[in-house]
């Protein structure tokens, strides 16, 4: 297993588009995070998963996101209407379910770079 | 809810100097403290980490960062700065299932 990986690495858009990234976790990994990082900041949590099951949101995450991880593997975040303000890293973490040796520890992927026009 | 405090968003270190990054946390019950370094265009690697047990880690590529309860900070440090050592590192600490970080120091390596 290569870690996790995110679908694409860049993408422009234009104002009021809809983008999908893509994010598959390390393959024994319960849980999956993304978070997102705009230009200076740290990364700020948007979501995460156990399994299939979205077990928050942060506030962050307006109506125009949605994110989905519909088998427990792979998971996909959806923006609707894109705005400028979207312009930022989108990042996507897994991690061993809570209770388990080592699951204190989130594995980031390289990310997708989001730019709104 | 669990914080961290960056200072000073960019650093400049001489190239086998020390290079020091402080980190401040806050949080109500015993927090897990880690520290990430960043790449240009990358996802975050993780250099070190503390849960519980020795307050001094030792990390990857020469890092290591002490765990100090009574200052509640959490400092990173490398005794001799390399030129691959040029990136952004983020302190973060994980509560309420999600990792809450800094807003991270931009460490440039002088030759």
């Amino acid at each position: 297993d290569t870690g996790v990986s995110q679908d694409p690495r860049h993408k422009i858009t234009k104002r009021g588009q809809n983008v999908t990234f893509r994010c598959d976790p390390i393959s024994e990994h319960n849980r999956l995070y993304w978070y997102r990082q705009t230009l200076g900041q740290g990364p700020e949590f948007l979501t995460y998963f156990q399994n299939e099951a979205q077990l928050e949101k942060s506030r962050l995450l307006s109506d125009r996101f949605s994110a989905e991880r519909p088998k427990g593997s792979f998971s996909t975040l959806e923006i609707q209407r894109t705005e400028q303000g979207d312009s930022a890293m989108y990042l996507c973490a897994s991690s061993l379910a809570p209770g388990l040796a080592g699951a204190d520890e989130q594995f980031f992927g390289p990310g997708t770079r989001l730019t709104v026009l | 809810a669990q914080s961290v405090t960056q200072l000073g968003s960019h650093v400049s270190v001489s190239e086998g100097a020390l290079v020091l990054l402080r980190c401040n946390y806050s949080s109500s019950v015993p927090p897990y403290l880690f520290w990430y370094v960043q790449y240009p265009n990358q996802g975050l690697q993780l250099l070190l980490k503390y849960t519980t047990g020795a307050t001094l880690v030792k990390g990857i590529n020469g890092f290591e960062a002490e765990f100090k309860k009574s200052e509640t900070s959490f400092h990173l440090t490398k005794p001799s700065a390399h030129m691959s050592d040029a990136a952004e590192y983020f302190c973060a600490v994980n509560g309420n299932n999600r990792l809450a970080f800094g807003k991270g120091n931009q460490v440039v390596v002088i030759p």
